[in-house]
């Protein structure tokens, strides 16, 4: 059984740019959900998809956006980067909503500059 | 508003010693409530999960106890290691088919040799 896997681990970008974040979802997992965390803080939740359908968005500005493929992984999109948008962006994946809990990645370090 | 308090927001210990994280929620209709360990600048790692009809689960040295009532969770960490120094999380889920967590801010942990 694989865990849950994201990729860049690390990410520099110019503010205006535009980035995609991708996540592997843990096997038999179907649900992906996205946060971000900004140093010292907790984990803010942007978005989650079940069956590659968006089924909750938290308080993030629609520049963040996603996608859910038929294999259950997952990509975030941000666009027009800001430097606020630095933080570690989290992955986690889940089977059948939050029965079971969720199983989180190690996250994308994205550093705005 | 569904919330998650978490105290202390810090705690330094000695290294062998015991301590208790607390977290308070808000958050209606209650589903689970898990405790998280995070790692400086890696995802969190599940520590413990409770529905509603548990009221202590353990991993280890670490004892989790929930009072549905009052609406307060503790996590308990017996004889600790430098190991332990790391971020706490609290999250409690909801229930229903658009299921979004919501996360404290965590408690920091620093043990000293």
């Amino acid at each position: 059984e694989t865990g849950v896997t994201q990729s860049p681990t690390h990410l520099i970008k110019t503010r205006g740019q535009q980035v995609t974040l991708r996540c592997s979802s843990q096997s038999g997992h179907n649900t992906v959900s996205w946060y971000q965390q900004a140093l010292g803080q907790g984990p803010q939740f942007i978005f989650q998809y079940y069956r590659e359908e968006e089924n909750g968005r938290g308080n993030f500005p629609p520049r963040f956006s996603g996608l859910q493929f038929p294999n259950y992984s997952s990509e975030l999109n941000v666009n027009a980067l800001e430097l606020d948008d630095s933080a570690l962006y989290l992955c986690a994946s889940s089977l059948a909503g939050d029965r079971n809990g969720y199983t989180f990645g190690s996250g994308t370090r994205l550093t705005v500059v | 508003k569904n919330q998650v308090e978490q105290s202390p927001q810090s705690l330094i210990i000695l290294e062998g010693k015991n301590c208790t994280l607390q977290c308070n929620y808000t958050v209606s209709p209650f589903s689970n409530l898990r405790w998280y360990k995070q790692d400086t600048g890696r995802g969190p790692v599940s520590l413990t999960i409770m529905t509603f009809s548990e009221n202590t689960k353990s991993n280890g040295r670490y004892t989790a106890t929930l009072d549905a009532d009052t609406k307060q969770s503790s996590l308990h960490i017996t004889a600790s290691q430098l190991s332990d120094s790391a971020s706490y999380i609290c999250v409690v889920g909801g229930s229903g088919g658009s299921y979004i967590p919501t996360f404290g801010r965590g408690t920091s942990l620093i043990v000293h040799p």
